[in-house]
């Protein structure tokens, strides 16, 4: 079936440093979604793609909707504590049966 | 906050009990899915449903089931609980199939 990859698995930057993470596809996907999760609580929407090519930023986050429509990435700048957490892709492609599949997610650990 | 709703926020049972799980979407939204996740696991896609009809079934097995109801909120039910179905069980919501999704804060199932 349909799976996404994310690289790195785990990273610890330090404090103030940029961040840059990826997705990648064997599949094509017409949305690329990023969210980050805080331990015990619920995903939240980070930033949306639908086209590609496309670049969107969210304050000090700015993602990548790859050409191929096969990968995604995202950065982060000048990192903060608050910036902890998993992120994870999720693809979304219209098809029979409307699905969105997630990412294994990318751990972040910031050191003050 | 994402507005989406789910209660019990924690529910602790024994094997081979049944519960349910409810969530309540978005104002507006009509699609609602369910996710587990297990300890450090990504998010596994469970069920999709539209305007009360289900639009895909991911990796669910036969002991769980679910519905929306015509007020759009839906129910999870577990049964023949196993230790192995301990887990966070999110739901999330969108307006449409697919895309963008926001998420509820989960119901943290503990089977003993």
């Amino acid at each position: 079936g349909q799976q996404l990859n994310q690289s790195p698995q785990s990273m610890f930057i330090q404090e103030g440093e940029d961040v840059s993470m990826n997705c990648t596809s064997s599949s094509i996907f017409n949305t690329w979604l990023w969210y980050k999760q805080d331990p015990g609580e619920g995903p939240v929407l980070l930033i949306a793609l639908y086209k590609a090519g496309e670049l969107t930023s969210n304050g000090r986050l700015t993602a990548q909707f790859g050409i191929t429509r096969k990968d995604s990435f995202l950065n982060i700048s000048a990192s903060i504590p608050s910036d902890v957490g998993i992120y994870f892709c999720a693809g979304a492609m219209k098809t029979s049966y409307d699905k969105v599949i997630f990412g294994p997610g990318t751990s972040l650990s910031v050191i003050p | 906050d994402s507005g989406v709703t789910q209660t019990p926020k924690h529910l602790i049972t024994a094997t081979g009990q049944r519960v349910t799980l409810r969530c309540s979407p978005r104002s507006g939204d009509l699609s609602v899915y369910w996710y587990q996740q297990s300890l450090d696991q990504g998010l596994q896609f469970l069920i999709h449903y539209y305007n009360g009809e289900e639009r895909a079934k991911g990796n669910i097995l036969e002991r769980f089931s679910a519905q929306q109801f015509p007020d759009l909120h839906s129910e999870l039910n577990l049964s023949s609980l196993e230790l192995g179905d301990s887990a966070l069980y999110f739901c999330a919501s969108s307006v449409d199939t697919g895309y963008e999704q926001y998420f509820g804060p989960g119901t943290r199932l503990t089977v003993t």
